[in-house]
């Protein structure tokens, strides 16, 4: 069983839709990490949350530490929101999990 | 500033051959990472460093070295390329070893 998984694996959606993506992780963590990968294969980071809740414009981060479960919510898609998002846990400074990515497409 | 940069962006290697990755970076940073992404699984750690002279194997060490003669530079070397090696290679750094900062990645096929 992988440390993180993420769902869905793929998703697609319309522009204006309200989206979320989880990730459930199965080992105790100091932090928890959302990054975006661009089609043309940078990587961003996007938050990084160790309780409760974050926003950043039109992204959304909220973690459960107890269920060991967190989703990143976007609110009125746009195709520019296409991309893949990662999931990480980190577990200590030199050790960091990534899960396998959702890759999103967001059709106008 | 210009965060974290890689060289190269592309290479292609014959089986046996070496080559060394740079990754470099302007923010000052203490921790540097290298990182490989396959289809279908996510970023996995080779090796990393916590500061200029230090190193350290990551999850997938094998067939990889890596040296941080100065602060600012990180390098990965592949002493005999093999065709499992042909991957996208990630680097990135960080102040506290939290927030990551990625450089843009270094495609490498082996044939």
């Amino acid at each position: 069983k992988n440390e993180v998984e993420q769902s869905p694996q793929n998703l697609t959606a319309q522009e204006g839709e309200f989206i979320t993506i989880n990730c459930s992780y199965s080992v105790g963590i100091s932090a928890l990490h959302w990054l975006q990968q661009h089609p043309g294969g940078g990587i961003v980071s996007l938050f990084m949350l160790s309780s409760g809740k974050k926003k950043h414009g039109r992204l959304i981060a909220t973690i459960n530490i107890q269920e060991k479960h967190s989703s990143l919510h976007i609110t009125a898609s746009h195709p520019r929101d296409s991309a893949v998002y990662i999931c990480a846990i980190q577990t200590s400074y030199d050790k960091v999990i990534f899960g396998p990515g959702t890759s999103l497409s967001v059709i106008p | 500033n210009a965060g974290v940069t890689q060289t190269p962006k592309f290479r292609v290697l014959k089986t046996g051959q070496s080559m060394t990755l740079l990754c470099a970076q302007d923010m000052n940073h203490e921790y540097m990472y290298w990182y490989r992404q396959d289809p279908g699984m996510g970023l996995r750690l080779i090796h990393y460093s916590v500061g200029e002279g230090t190193t350290a194997k990551g999850e997938v060490p094998d067939g990889y070295n890596v040296s941080r003669l100065k602060k600012q530079n990180f390098l990965l070397g592949l002493e005999s390329a093999a065709p499992s090696q042909t991957s996208v290679y990630f680097c990135a750094s960080s102040m506290t070893g939290n927030e990551q900062f990625f450089g843009p990645g270094t495609r490498l096929t082996v044939l």
